[in-house]
C-alpha cells in the first residue's frame, strides 16, 4: 500500500526556468513532509522540509508548498540548473514515526 | 564534520549466506535508521534504533535484525539471504529527537547483489 505517490517518474525542463515536482499522500495523520535529492551512487540528500501546520517553506532557490485538503506537497525549483538534475524522493512520517517515501521523479534540466 | 558513513559500499553474496552492513552515524547524531531501496523504488524503512534499542520496524521478515552500539554506530544482519533482497541499503541519521520531527540524513548506501 503506497501511501506517499509520486506520478510523474520523469519531468525535463529548459535550465533558468521552474521545475514542479509533485507529490501526494493518502494518510491524514502525516504531519512532517520532507524533499529529498538524489545522485546516482550517492545516498539521498535532505532538501527542504515543511511541517503540517505550515502551508509553504523556502529556502533559496527552493519551496515546498503544502495542501493539507488535496493531500498535496509540491516542490518549486526556480531558477533550474543543470546541477538540479537528479531523482527527487518526498517523503513523510506521522507524529515521529516511521517515514515513508515516495518513488522518486528523476528531474533533467536541460542547458 | 563527518557526515553519515556505511560500509562497505558493495557487496556480492550467494542465496542462504549471511550479511552484515554498517553504519556510523553523523557527529551528534544519536538514531540510527536502515532503508531497503530496491531498483525504480524508493526507500523503504527497515527499522529504527535508538539508545540501543529498536524503536520502530517496518514490514520486514525477522530475517533482518539490528543492533546499535554504545557510540551510537549501527549493524544490518541478513541472514538466509534470497534473489530479492538484492537492492541499496541505506543507513539515515537524526539527532535526538525534538518534538515529534526529524529530518533524517543519509548515508552513500551499500550496494548489495545476491546471486
Amino acid at each position: 500500500d503506497q501511501q506517499v505517490k509520486q506520478n510523474s517518474p520523469s519531468l525535463s525542463v529548459q535550465e533558468g526556468r521552474i521545475s514542479i515536482l509533485n507529490c501526494d499522500y493518502t494518510n491524514s495523520m502525516f504531519d512532517y513532509f520532507l524533499w529529498y535529492k538524489k545522485y546516482p551512487a550517492e545516498g539521498p540528500t535532505f532538501l527542504i522540509s515543511i511541517s503540517s501546520i505550515k502551508d509553504k517553506n523556502e529556502d533559496g532557490r527552493f519551496t515546498v508548498f503544502l495542501n493539507k485538503s488535496a493531500k498535496h506537497l509540491s516542490l518549486h525549483i526556480v531558477p533550474s540548473q543543470p546541477g538540479d538534475s537528479a531523482v527527487y524522493f518526498c517523503a513523510a512520517s506521522a507524529r515521529g514515526n516511521q517515514f515513508y517515501f515516495g518513488t522518486g521523479t528523476s528531474l533533467t534540466v536541460i542547458p | 564534520d563527518a557526515g553519515v558513513t556505511q560500509s562497505p559500499t558493495h557487496l556480492i553474496k550467494t542465496r542462504g549466506q549471511q550479511v552484515t552492513l554498517r553504519c556510523s552515524p553523523k557527529s551528534g547524531h544519536d538514531t540510527v535508521s536502515w532503508y531497503q531501496q530496491a531498483l525504480g523504488q524508493g526507500p523503504q524503512f527497515i527499522f529504527q534504533y535508538y539508545e540501543e534499542e529498536e524503536r520502530q520496524r517496518g514490514n520486514f521478515p525477522d530475517r533482518f535484525s539490528g543492533h546499535q552500539f554504545p557510540n551510537y554506530s549501527s549493524e544490518l544482519n541478513v541472514n538466509a539471504l534470497l534473489l530479492g533482497d538484492s537492492a541499496l541499503y541505506l543507513c539515515a541519521s537524526s539527532l535526538p529527537r525534538q518534538g515529534f520531527q526529524e529530518t533524517q540524513y543519509f548515508g552513500p548506501g551499500t550496494r548489495l547483489l545476491v546471486l
